[in-house]
């Protein structure tokens, strides 16, 4: 079954609107890690996540990590069409040696 | 929902030996699928793409001699790597990616398998 549960599965929305996608872990990670996936290519890495609590921006895109390491968003401002793509969440459980569970990924459709 | 299954998941091996990882769509076929490495806490490293029918597309810096990847249906790809190597052991992932085109998935849904840990010893 799935370790990290991601949602929504797709979300569409305007150009200009907001869009977050959610992931929660039943148990503590190590770490949240992002990707993301543009149509036709391969995931790409985004951004990683280690201490409780962690915020970091990359430019239009918020990245969180919940208190308890269980949880974790991202969030895009006024989105654009260069934001079309799947949004992957991965994280470690415990050693970063073991396994990346992943999310299923948000796919985000922009509307111009 | 479509599910991938990597095997094994944990594998230790002499250097020197070969080591084969399968990938499997379980119920979905997989026109594409791919394969990646990762070090421990660094992100995925894609290493190549591999096409049902067709010869893998290796990433730049990937030896195509030494990881094998055979994808012989629409559901299985195999990477095998070989005479491996202690710098060799690492956390290999693959993904595959649904053939349909019927929306939402565009042909682009993809899914990943658990991932495999190889010690080479």
């Amino acid at each position: 079954g799935q370790q990290v549960m991601q949602i929504p599965q797709y979300q569409h929305v305007q150009e200009g609107e907001d869009f977050t996608t959610y992931c929660n872990s039943s148990t503590t990670l190590s770490n949240i890690q992002w990707y993301k996936q543009r149509p036709g290519g391969h995931p790409v890495f985004l951004i990683q996540l280690v201490k409780s609590g962690e915020v970091k921006k990359q430019k239009r895109l918020t990245f969180q990590f919940g208190e308890a390491k269980k949880n974790s968003s991202l969030h895009i401002t006024a989105t654009q069409t260069t934001d079309v793509g799947t949004y992957f969440c991965a994280g470690h459980r415990g050693s970063t040696l073991g396994r990346l569970y992943f999310g299923r990924g948000t796919q985000l459709t922009v509307w111009p | 929902g479509a599910v991938v299954s990597q095997h094994p998941s944990w594998v230790i091996c002499k250097s020197g030996t070969s080591v084969k990882i399968e990938c499997r769509s379980l119920d979905f076929q997989a026109t594409t699928m791919f394969w990646y490495r990762q070090f421990p806490k660094q992100s995925l490293m894609l290493m190549a793409t591999s096409n049902e029918g067709s010869k893998a597309t290796y990433e730049q810096g990937v030896e195509k001699d030494k990881f094998l990847i055979n994808h012989a249906s629409l559901t299985l790809s195999t990477l095998t790597v070989t005479s491996a190597h202690p710098e060799d052991s690492s956390f290999y992932i693959c993904s595959a990616r649904v053939s349909s085109n019927s929306w939402p998935s565009s042909g682009n849904t993809i899914y990943f398998g658990e991932g495999s840990w190889l010690t080479v010893v």
